[in-house]
């Protein structure tokens, strides 16, 4: 069965450092990839998103993430953070099921 | 605009007082879901529609009803509320299931007491 795995509960980081949240799936084929952010309070927003082709996607607000098969991982990466991205992340996994399954969640927490 | 809207945000109510929770999309997205979202948990899927009279259980499904009458709207019933619902519920909807993004609604926190 296709599972997805955050195993970083909480990060914090200093605002303009570099930022990677990890995200390992388990699927047997390539899976659909996603990575979406919740503001407090909010919904969930598509960051970016990963089906085939290049292995570098690029989302919005400056987020990047790699697909990586040989290691089972899509981690999200940010080359300098800004105190709007305090949030919380969640990776997703879609197969050929006609559902995603959720990772449970890395929260981010930025100091000025 | 496009979006997904949910009614109620908040609700405060007591065990086994049947309850619905509206979901409405203007996007004419043949997918809507609802999910529920647990701390430590992540977002897990309760019941989902592929299209108008199709729906299928998620992975959490039990103790939850839902209906799909028109595209639009995809309503979230729980007949006999019990404690361990409370929880923060989304609904989203797309055009395809997977290969396009999910529209989140801003969601609804149910607290059952």
């Amino acid at each position: 069965a296709q599972s997805v795995t955050q195993p970083d509960i909480h990060i914090t980081v200093s605002e303009g450092a570099s930022l990677e949240l990890r995200c390992n799936y388990s699927y047997g084929a390539t899976p659909y990839l996603f990575w979406y952010v919740q503001s407090p309070g909010q919904g969930l927003q598509l960051l970016l998103k990963y089906f085939s082709g290049d292995t570098l996607v690029q989302g919005i607000k400056g987020f990047e993430a790699e697909f990586k098969r040989s290691q089972s991982s899509f981690n999200l990466r940010k080359p300098s953070v800004h105190w709007s991205d305090a949030a919380e992340y969640f990776c997703a996994v879609g197969a050929d099921t006609d559902k995603l399954i959720f990772g449970t969640g890395t929260r981010l927490q930025v100091f000025p | 605009e496009a979006q997904v809207t949910q009614n109620p945000r908040y609700l405060i109510t007591v065990t086994g007082k049947k309850l619905t929770v509206t979901c409405s999309q203007n996007m004419n997205h043949e997918y809507m879901s609802w999910y529920r979202q647990d701390p430590g948990l992540g977002l897990r899927q309760i019941y989902y529609s592929m299209n108008v009279e199709v729906t299928d259980k998620g992975d959490v499904p039990e103790g939850y009803k839902v209906s799909r009458k028109e595209k639009r709207n995809f309503p979230l019933i729980l007949e006999s509320p019990s404690p361990n619902q409370t929880s923060l519920y989304f609904c989203a909807s797309s055009s395809k299931p997977l290969r396009r993004r999910q529209y989140f609604g801003p969601g609804t926190r149910l607290t059952v007491l």
